[in-house]
């Protein structure tokens, strides 16, 4: 079956440590999309790639980084730079064209700083 | 500022009846709405889309309305049922396929028995 993985479902990291995000999909979807939900906030755009080697910044990029090497995987650095890491981050990817169907979702990351 | 707003946090409607579960945007150059739905700690599921050529869309329970004049779309959900019980997220896009989706903060509904 085609879908996204995220893992690990769950993470937990001390202070000061930089930790990875992983998200693959087999879909063969050409667009990547990393966001974070925080409570009563909504989904918010971490950064996108629309094709291999090149990724953008979304809204709230700062603290974070990514990366684009293969069109199924977009992993997610959190940095120590990122002041408020602890949220449910979520992955999601698109086909190119249109967005009849929106975007695909992982089942996402509860990340908890400790 | 909030490009999509969802002005009612939670929703609570009896088994049977109607939900409708409301977004407001403020970018009339949105040209593309999608409603997802979530359970906690999954991701969201796409649930039904609209363009914005069209005023209603209807896929099974789930109808989804736009006023674009009053830049203003509903999801109506008929009859509803516990397993409806989520929150839901409205969505717009700018630009068709290149267009990023930007989300509302939600609406939780409580579907009881």
């Amino acid at each position: 079956d085609g879908g996204i993985t995220q893992s690990p479902k769950y993470l937990f990291r001390k202070e000061g440590q930089n930790v990875t995000l992983s998200c693959e999909q087999n879909l063969n979807h050409d667009a990547m999309y990393w966001y974070r939900q925080d409570p009563g906030q909504g989904l918010r755009l971490i950064y996108y790639s629309q094709i291999v080697n090149d990724f953008q910044k979304g809204d709230i990029a700062e603290g974070y980084s990514v990366s684009r090497e293969k069109k199924e995987s977009f992993p997610l650095t959190v940095t120590s730079a990122q002041k408020n890491p602890t949220a449910f981050y979520l992955c999601a990817s698109k086909l190119g064209g249109r967005l009849l169907y929106g975007y695909t979702f992982g089942s996402g990351t509860r990340l908890t700083v400790v | 500022d909030q490009q999509v707003k969802q002005n009612s946090p939670s929703l609570s409607v009896q088994e049977g009846r109607i939900s409708i579960l409301n977004c407001d945007y403020t970018n009339s150059m949105f040209d593309y709405f999608l409603w997802y739905k979530k359970y906690p700690a999954e991701g969201p599921t796409f649930l039904i889309s609209i363009s914005s050529i069209k005023d209603k869309n209807e896929d099974g329970r789930f109808t989804v309305f736009l006023n674009k004049s009053a830049k203003h779309l509903s999801l109506h959900i008929v009859p509803s049922q516990p397993g409806d019980s989520a929150v839901y997220f409205c969505a717009a896009s700018v630009g068709g396929s290149q267009g990023n989706l930007i989300f509302g903060k939600g609406t939780k509904l409580s579907v009881k028995p």
